[in-house]
């Protein structure tokens, strides 16, 4: 059975700074590796999708990276603003499933 | 376009009642997939249809739940009778397939109280 976990559960950071959340999984035979990000009552966004076959992905500010061997993905996000304050959540397909994890509550203050 | 349409928002309601849930998905996704979410345990699949025909309900914590897909664009999620212990957030999410390769597209959920 396919476990996800992200550490840290919460991060508080002043704007600016450049920061790494982390999430790990236990079974490296994974197709691909999704980060989303949850706001507050709302849904979930899907921020990047990274394939097995890639080692990193970006979009403007938010760079994700696959370790499959180490059953490992990081998201950097550089020059955190007050606006990236909200949950972010790793996932990974088992079968046609996604197993999350809990998630890193992110603050960034002014 | 459209993403993926859920109602009603929020809902309280006594033990006992039944409850429905609803969801659009986006147009042209053959995926359809009910999450919870609740602080205690993340956000868990209950049931996922692919072309309409639920494909794995192992998700779905007891016979009090059901789920329906009549066709490529309603699904409802059903809870009868319902008790405070299914008081949570219940997302809906559609993908353009069922590989696992797409990504999933998720509504804004619906916040059940069960009083």
């Amino acid at each position: 059975k396919q476990e996800v976990t992200q550490i840290p559960a919460a991060l508080s950071v002043p704007e600016g700074e450049n920061l790494v959340l982390n999430c790990s999984f236990t079974d490296s035979a994974i197709y691909n590796l999704q980060w989303f990000r949850q706001d507050p009552g709302k849904g979930l966004t899907s921020l990047l999708l990274i394939q097995s076959s890639q080692r990193e992905q970006t979009s403007g500010r938010l760079n994700a990276s696959l370790d499959k061997s180490s059953g490992r993905s990081t998201l950097y996000i550089a020059a955190s603003q007050p606006g990236d304050s909200a949950t972010y959540l790793c996932a990974v397909p088992w079968g046609n499933m996604l197993t999350f994890g809990g998630g890193t509550r992110l603050m960034v203050k002014p | 376009d459209a993403g993926v349409i859920q109602s009603p928002r929020h809902e309280v309601t006594e033990m006992g009642q039944e409850v429905t849930l609803r969801c659009k998905p986006i147009s042209g996704h053959n995926s359809l997939f009910w999450y919870r979410q609740t602080m205690m345990r993340g956000l868990e699949l209950l049931i996922y249809f692919n072309n309409n025909v639920p494909i794995d309900d192992s998700g779905m914590p007891e016979d009090r739940f059901s789920a329906k897909m009549p066709n490529a664009s309603f699904s409802t999620l059903k809870i009868q009778p319902s008790e405070p212990r299914d008081s949570a957030v219940y997302f809906c999410a559609s993908s353009r397939t069922g590989d696992s390769n797409q990504p999933q597209h998720f509504g804004d959920g619906t916040r059940l109280s069960i009083l």
